[in-house]
């Protein structure tokens, strides 16, 4: 499976901040999602980060609030802006290398808003 | 709405016992379910299933999808207290491959 660096792996914010998180992946990969896990939740998928164009979100979540970038194959940021304690979660990338191929995660950032 | 519901919430065995993990879905277009291991952040990839009746088996972690009853099974055999972690069922769905996940079985094993 790919090896999917994730950065930063921590990190404590104050509120009305923004945070980028980096997602690369060692080899291209077909599709890239972003995942958020609030304290004691599952993983909720935040939105799909397309290449070269504007990234699909789910219900709930805004490109104001949770801006995506995919410049190539290998490579996406998250934003996390204007941030508010209620933000405090572990955010995932993820990463599939083709259709038939599962999802692998990269290892997380875990976001505290003080 | 797709929906994915697991079963316990939450396991406590003693080391050398079996356990079965249970995953039930309500999705459209359903495409493959999945099996994660979660013990920190990173969920930990176990098991892609696409068909019905054919198990899947990685040492003393096993899994079966009845696509018919819409469900899965996890089991664990001969546990270990390394096996303590959340396991999450998640489904694929659509052409999107969007996951779903369910809210994941706390398992702990004591000595």
């Amino acid at each position: 499976s790919a090896v999917i660096s994730q950065k930063p792996s921590r990190d404590i914010c104050q509120r009305g901040t923004s945070l980028t998180i980096q997602c690369q992946v060692d080899s291209q990969v077909t599709m890239m999602f972003w995942y958020r896990q609030q304290p004691g939740q599952s993983l909720t998928l935040i939105a799909t980060a397309n290449q070269g164009s504007e990234a699909t979100y789910e219900s709930g979540f805004v490109i104001d609030k949770f801006p995506i970038s995919r410049p190539n194959l290998t490579f996406s940021t998250l934003t996390v802006s204007n941030m508010s304690p209620e933000d405090s979660s572990i955010y995932l990338c993820s990463v599939k290398r083709d259709t038939n191929q599962p999802q692998h995660f990269g290892d997380g950032t875990r976001l505290s808003i003080l | 709405e797709d929906k994915v519901v697991q079963s316990p919430l939450s396991l406590v065995v003693h080391e050398g016992d079996t356990v079965t993990l249970n995953c039930s879905y309500e999705v459209t277009n359903f495409r493959s379910l999945l099996w994660y291991k979660q013990e920190k952040k990173a969920p930990t990839f176990l098991f892609m299933l696409t068909s019905s009746g054919i198990e899947k088996k990685s040492g003393r972690l096993s899994s079966i999808l009845d696509k018919k009853e819409l469900f899965s099974i996890l089991n664990i055999t001969a546990t270990q207290t390394g096996d303590s972690a959340v396991y999450l069922c998640a489904v694929s769905s659509g052409g999107a491959q969007k996951l779903v996940f369910g809210q994941g079985t706390r398992l702990t094993i004591n000595p």
